[in-house]
């Protein structure tokens, strides 16, 4: 069974903070990678892809570590708006691409 | 555009009654997905579709039904409602391809007595 692993948190961490999240996948295939983010009684939104070059939005950067099988999530000068749970997303290559692997989520939250 | 819809957004049911969930998508997207979440059990896939009148088993499929007739909407049935089926029910569609975007619905929160 393939397995995306996240440490389920919860990050208590205050306003400005920087704060780091990683997560492992066991299929060495794996294709595609994305962090979703899932607010309180909502849905999922991707908050970013993750390539292999890595990748910055704003004040968020995603790394991937192919040889190693994980990927990270990096949340500089956190905001109270940031308190959220993330979730690590994997697609397989090939055949298995339609089908989306989801870590169980890292709860962050931003404290003033 | 409204993305992904589902109907109803809450629902109570009785162990043994039946229901249908409801998923639309407006935006011609080929995949579509039933998950359920639950606390501390993360997303979990009943069942998909990659094609209009094509549908597959996830990893919890039992005690679920679903038919894609048409393109646009993605329909999941309960038989026979168990109380183990109480959760936070998403549709979820998604482009082919290696990096396109899955939108989710709003989800339905079911509960069986």
């Amino acid at each position: 069974r393939k397995e995306v692993e996240q440490d389920p948190g919860p990050f208590n961490v205050p306003e400005g903070a920087t704060v780091a999240f990683n997560c492992t996948y066991s299929n060495s295939a794996s294709q595609s990678f994305f962090w979703y983010r899932q607010d309180c009684r909502k849905e999922p939104k991707l908050l970013m892809s993750v390539y292999s070059s890595g990748n910055e939005d704003g004040r968020f950067t995603a790394q991937l570590n192919r040889a190693s099988q994980y990927i990270s999530l990096l949340i500089r000068d956190s905001k109270l708006s940031d308190s959220a749970t993330y979730l690590c997303v994997v697609t397989e290559s090939g055949a298995g691409s339609y089908q989306l692997t989801f870590g169980k989520g890292t709860k962050l939250s931003v404290i003033p | 555009n409204a993305g992904v819809t589902q109907t109803p957004k809450f629902r109570v049911l009785k162990t043994g009654q039946s229901m249908t969930l409801l998923c639309a998508q407006d935006m011609n997207h080929e995949y579509m997905y039933w998950y359920r979440q639950d606390p501390g059990m993360g997303l979990r896939l009943i069942h998909y579709s990659v094609g209009e009148g094509t549908t597959a088993k996830g990893e919890v499929p039992d005690g679920y039904n679903v038919s894609r007739l048409k393109k646009q909407n993605f329909l999941l049935g309960l038989e026979s409602a168990a109380p183990s089926q109480t959760s936070v029910y998403f549709c979820a569609a998604r482009e082919s391809g290696g990096y396109n975007e899955q939108f989710f619905g709003p989800g339905t929160r079911l509960t069986v007595l």
